[in-house]
Formats: C-alpha cells, sequence, structure tokens
C-alpha cells in the first residue's frame, strides 16, 4: 500500500527556516499537500499541488517536490506556527494517504 | 464563506451504530464530493469515506469497509456517516472536509471542526 513517511519533529528558533521533509514512492508521479493542525482544531490546507498557497495563507510558508521527496518550508518561522503538519497525496479516489505527521516546535 | 459543521458524536458501547451529520453552507454542495477523515486521540489522520458530489460514488478505506456507510442529502446540504458495529479502536475526533477534484484524484481544501466519537463499555 501506499505511504508516506515523514520526521517525527522538527525543531527551529524563531525567525529561522523550518523544512520539513515527506518521502514517498509514488511521489515522483503525484502531487503532495501540506495541512497544518494547530492543538486542539481542525486541519488547515497550507500547500496544494506541490506549491502553490491557498488564499489567506501566509508567503512564508512554500513548497516543493523532487523525486519521492516533497518539502513544505516555512521561512521566518514564528511562535504562532507551532503545529503538527501532515502530507497528503493520492493515486485514486480510494488510496488517500496522510503521512504520520511532524510536529514544529518553534522556541 | 465555505462552512462545515459536524454533529452527532458521542460515548457509545463497542457493538453499538451512530449517526454522524455534517451540515454545509457558503458553496453549492452538490458541485462536491465531500469526505470524512478521523484522528484517534494523540494519533495522525486517517482517511474514511468519501462521496460523489451526486451521491452515486462512494469510496470506504478498507478499515471501515461493511460497517460504515456515508450518504449525502443534496436537498439539506448534509453529508451523513452511519458507523455499526464500531470498536474501540474506531475512538477518534470525525472530521468532514469538502473535495476538490484536480482532474485526476481528490485532495481536501476545507474541514469542519469534528465531532467527537468514544466507543466504550
Amino acid at each position: 500500500s501506499y505511504e508516506l513517511t515523514q520526521p517525527p519533529s522538527v525543531s527551529v528558533s524563531p525567525g529561522q527556516t523550518a523544512r520539513i521533509t515527506c518521502s514517498g514512492d509514488a511521489l515522483p508521479k503525484k502531487y503532495a499537500y501540506w495541512y497544518q493542525q494547530k492543538s486542539g482544531q481542525a486541519p488547515v490546507l497550507v500547500i496544494y499541488e506541490d506549491t502553490k498557497r491557498p488564499s489567506g495563507i501566509p508567503e512564508r510558508f512554500s513548497g516543493s517536490r523532487s523525486g519521492t521527496m516533497a518539502t513544505l518550508t516555512v521561512s521566518g518561522a514564528q511562535v504562532a506556527d507551532e503545529a503538527d503538519y501532515y502530507c497528503y497525496s493520492t493515486d485514486s479516489s480510494v488510496n488517500r494517504v496522510f503521512g504520520g505527521g511532524t510536529k514544529l516546535t518553534v522556541l | 464563506e465555505v462552512h462545515l459543521v459536524e454533529s452527532g458524536g458521542g460515548l457509545v458501547q463497542p457493538g453499538g451504530s451512530l449517526r454522524l451529520s455534517c451540515a454545509a453552507s457558503g458553496f453549492t454542495f452538490t458541485n462536491y464530493a465531500m469526505t470524512w477523515v478521523r484522528q484517534a486521540p494523540g494519533k495522525g489522520l486517517e482517511w474514511v469515506s468519501a462521496i460523489s458530489g451526486g451521491g452515486l460514488r462512494t469510496y470506504s478505506a478498507d478499515s471501515v469497509k461493511g460497517r460504515f456507510t456515508i450518504s449525502r442529502d443534496n436537498s439539506k446540504n448534509t453529508l451523513y456517516l452511519q458507523m455499526t458495529s464500531l470498536r474501540a479502536d474506531d475512538t477518534a475526533v470525525f472530521y468532514c472536509a469538502r473535495d476538490v477534484w484536480t482532474g485526476d484524484y481528490f485532495y481536501m481544501d476545507v474541514w469542519g471542526k469534528g465531532t467527537t466519537v468514544t466507543i466504550s463499555s
């Protein structure tokens, strides 16, 4: 079955750049999506189709994909960006997969 | 503004049933497929089930196939998830989300706040 692998945690100081990776064998052929989930809240889409930012998402959030890896970059990370981040991809209507999630700590 | 509000969660004994609802507003409901995603306590996100805009096509994860049924009432702008034979490992927050079709597959762009389902005796 299709799997996406993320590091459990990433930690940066305020103002630094945080990079969260997501690896999966199907990523060379499929888009990656990224969701932010703050504590006790619902997920929010922050990146779609590898690099696009939905309306209202700050410019410091960016995405990229190369080979079997997608990366979410938070440039100039803020304390407000502390959250769990999940990558998502799919190769069919039934094979929808989330990565295990990465806890971003900014302190 | 797109708005999704889940309801129907609660405490149920193992083997019991529950029906979740998701009221949608702010968009043309029938034009979008819809999805349920769940999150067990302290765990990650798990896609559960999806339904096409017209309601004719449904898809479910293997973990719930045969036990959960997704449906929708487009006249009421409401999505449902009928859950039966519930088990302790079904305990989770259940989110409904709007599906966006890329031309190749789906992703979820807007999510509700979720409703909590607890399975315990």
